[in-house]
């Protein structure tokens, strides 16, 4: 089983709907973290959390909410997805001194048409 | 605001060659990480360099961090073609926490 796991793995919605994307983590790690990838990019932050009360906006946060569960879930939510929020969207979790790299889930390519 | 910049964006380059990957970006930092990610898939973990003049080596790749210079290298030694994919480098912005700004990543295409 993987350690970060993304669901679902692909969708397709319409523009104006709701849609959650949701990660759930094994490893233990306090740190999570959505990122969003498009062509020429790279991938830029959406949120992130340091722990379960602890919600931090990124780079690119308009549009996006997220709700951290638990230690070991984080979703992200698109509250009227647009066609510009098509993209591949990466769940991370970071831990803490010496462990500090970000491992990532398997992403969820998200279409809005 | 953060910029984390590399070069070439894109790199075609004949198995046995040499090359280096550059990296550079905006602001202090001592913690810098390299990804590969294969067409379709997610991020892979290739190197951690925490402090100034840090190098790593994992096979035909090489890392390494000047954080005086702001800029971090991967050299590619005799490319294989199983070397063929994009390579990110990622910078975290926070000296107390971890918040990772990725580079538009350095496409690499191997060809035998």
């Amino acid at each position: 089983d993987a350690d970060v796991t993304q669901t679902p793995r692909n969708r397709i919605t319409k523009t104006g709907k709701r849609i959650m994307l949701e990660c759930s983590q094994t490893k233990g790690h306090d740190r999570m973290y959505w990122y969003r990838q498009d062509p020429g990019l790279g991938l830029r932050l959406i949120y992130y959390s340091f722990d379960v009360k602890d919600i931090n906006k990124g780079e690119i946060s308009d549009g996006y909410s997220v709700s951290r569960q638990a230690q070991a879930k984080f979703s992200l939510s698109l509250e009227s997805a647009i066609p510009n929020q098509t993209a591949l969207y990466f769940c991370a979790v970071s831990g803490t001194g010496g462990k500090t790299e970000a491992f990532f889930g398997q992403g969820t390519r998200l279409t809005v048409v | 605001e953060l910029k984390v910049e590399q070069n070439p964006l894109f790199l075609s380059m004949q198995e046995g060659k040499n090359y280096t990957i550059y990296c550079n970006y905006s602001t202090t930092s001592d913690r810098l990480y390299w990804y590969r990610q294969d067409p379709g898939k997610s991020l892979e973990s290739l190197f951690v360099l925490l402090s100034n003049g840090a190098v790593k080596q994992e096979g035909r790749l090489m890392a390494s961090l000047d954080t005086k210079a702001r800029l971090s290298t991967l050299h590619i030694t005799a490319a294989v073609h199983d070397l063929s994919a994009t390579y990110f480098c990622a910078v975290d912005m926070s000296g107390t926490g971890n918040q990772f700004y990725f580079g538009t990543g350095t496409s690499l295409t191997v060809i035998p």
